[in-house]
């Protein structure tokens, strides 16, 4: 069984340009998460979706950034326009049901870099 | 709030040799503890969990038990491999209607020689 897949991999962009990131749940997954990490802050929660709503999006760190999930297998996060200060890797997980037991499983991650 | 607090790494460690990787917590409520395990290349792996005082999770040989009266969950392996290097990720759950949230410490990256 696939697990969860995230594309692109690598994004090179520069200051001011859109970034759109994607990613496609295990499917049968109700609950889905986007993750930013980098060196300084570590890994931080974006926004957290359950059966295709935004629950908690407090960790979207500005209006630059919007998360959306159409339908139950596909999610992206847009940055637009983007910073230098965007520069981070970007995970996707998703799990069933909500709670944190229920284990989340990670895709490889989208390493952005705003130059 | 909640945080997660690690030992700072880098860890190198020689094959077979025992680890220890230091966690404890602060937290309202009662939470559940876990250790991820990140590979190069790729996103975050549940390795064990502990969902309340005094259980012990296990996996692949690595253990951690959820110690309540002084806040720690500390990951163990008694004989390292190389293919345990990695970063390990101590986090904890959110309570009541943030049960859904993790809280991750920064991460202890282990290197092991042959």
């Amino acid at each position: 069984d696939a697990g969860v897949i995230q594309s692109p991999r690598h994004e090179v962009t520069e200051m001011g340009q859109e970034v759109t990131l994607r990613c496609k749940p295990i499917s049968g997954h109700n609950s889905l998460f986007w993750y930013r990490q980098t060196m300084m802050r570590g890994l931080e929660l974006l926004i957290y979706f359950n059966n295709n709503v935004p629950i908690d999006d407090s960790g979207m760190p500005e209006d630059r950034f919007s998360a959306k999930m159409p339908n139950a297998s596909f999610s992206t996060l847009k940055i637009q326009p983007s910073e230098p200060r965007d520069s981070a890797v970007y995970f996707c997980a998703s799990s069933f049901g909500g709670a944190s037991y229920n284990e989340q499983f990670f895709g490889p991650g989208t390493r952005l870099t705003v130059l | 709030g909640n945080s997660v607090t690690q030992m700072e790494g880098p860890v190198t460690l020689s094959e077979e040799a025992f680890l220890t990787i230091n966690c404890t917590y602060t937290a309202t409520g009662y939470p559940s503890l876990f250790w991820y395990v990140q590979y190069p290349g790729e996103g975050l792996q549940l390795l064990l969990k502990a969902t309340k005082a005094d259980d012990k999770g296990s996996n692949k040989g690595f253990e951690a038990t959820y110690r309540k009266e002084t806040t720690s969950f500390h990951l163990e392996k008694g004989s390292v491999q190389v293919s345990d290097s990695a970063v390990y990720f101590c986090a904890l759950s959110g309570s009541g209607g943030s049960n859904y949230k993790l809280t991750f410490g920064k991460g202890t990256l282990l290197t092991v020689n042959p």
